[in-house]
């Protein structure tokens, strides 16, 4: 299994405009999860998906963040106007929850720079 | 409130020492602690899970031990390699209908030459 792909690797994009980052998580698992990741902050949970449905979106910081997942392997993460706060790492991780007491497989991140 | 804190922030040593992070959580209630290891511009790999029954487990020249009575767990790196130099997150998660992740800050290893 190639594990969580996330796409772009990095994205550089000016204020106000739209980003979108991919994820296709590892087949079989139920549960997607975003992740933001800064040096101040750590690890922030932006929402998770459980068989596609939007569980916990209570992380996302405002109304200029969406994320859809409209299957069981991918999953959209959408800022949309961008601003330079929004700059960090993204990181998509899935799962099979409910086993392997809840272990995450993380992609390889999206570093996104908003100037 | 849930809180995961971890010490140092930060940790130097030489090739071929030891080490012990630590890992201290409010989290309740409790269901299992996990270990990850996060290397430059990669995202988090799980090394260890430990149950509230376990004291310690080990993977490698990895130990963690977990004292759930005082809610502290230690991970241990014995004889280390340049390759541990990463960041070490401690992850808590509770039980309950909607089980729920706490995520310590890390603390990042460098070892020298």
């Amino acid at each position: 299994d190639a594990g969580v792909i996330q796409s772009p690797r990095h994205e550089v994009t000016e204020m106000g405009q739209e980003v979108t980052l991919r994820c296709k998580p590892i087949s079989g698992h139920n549960s997607l999860f975003w992740y933001r990741q800064t040096m101040m902050r750590g690890l922030e949970l932006l929402i998770y998906f459980n068989n596609n449905v939007p569980i916990d979106d209570s992380g996302m910081p405002e109304d200029r963040f969406s994320a859809k997942m409209p299957n069981a392997s991918f999953s959209t993460l959408k800022i949309q106007p961008s601003e330079p706060r929004d700059s960090a790492v993204y990181f998509c991780a899935s799962s099979l929850w409910g086993s392997s007491g809840e272990k995450l497989f993380f992609g390889s991140g999206t570093q996104l720079s908003v100037l | 409130k849930n809180q995961v804190e971890q010490s140092p922030q930060s940790l130097i040593i030489l090739e071929g020492k030891n080490c012990t992070l630590q890992c201290n959580y409010t989290v309740s209630p409790f269901s299992n602690l996990r270990w990850y290891k996060q290397d430059t511009g990669r995202g988090p790999v799980s090394l260890t899970i430990m149950t509230f029954s376990e004291n310690t487990k080990s993977n490698g020249r990895y130990t963690a031990t977990l004292d759930a009575d005082t809610k502290q767990s230690s991970l241990h790196i014995t004889a280390s390699q340049l390759s541990d130099s990463a960041s070490y997150i401690c992850v808590v998660t509770t039980t309950g209908t909607a089980s729920k992740l706490t995520f310590g800050t890390g603390t990042r290893l460098q070892v020298t030459l």
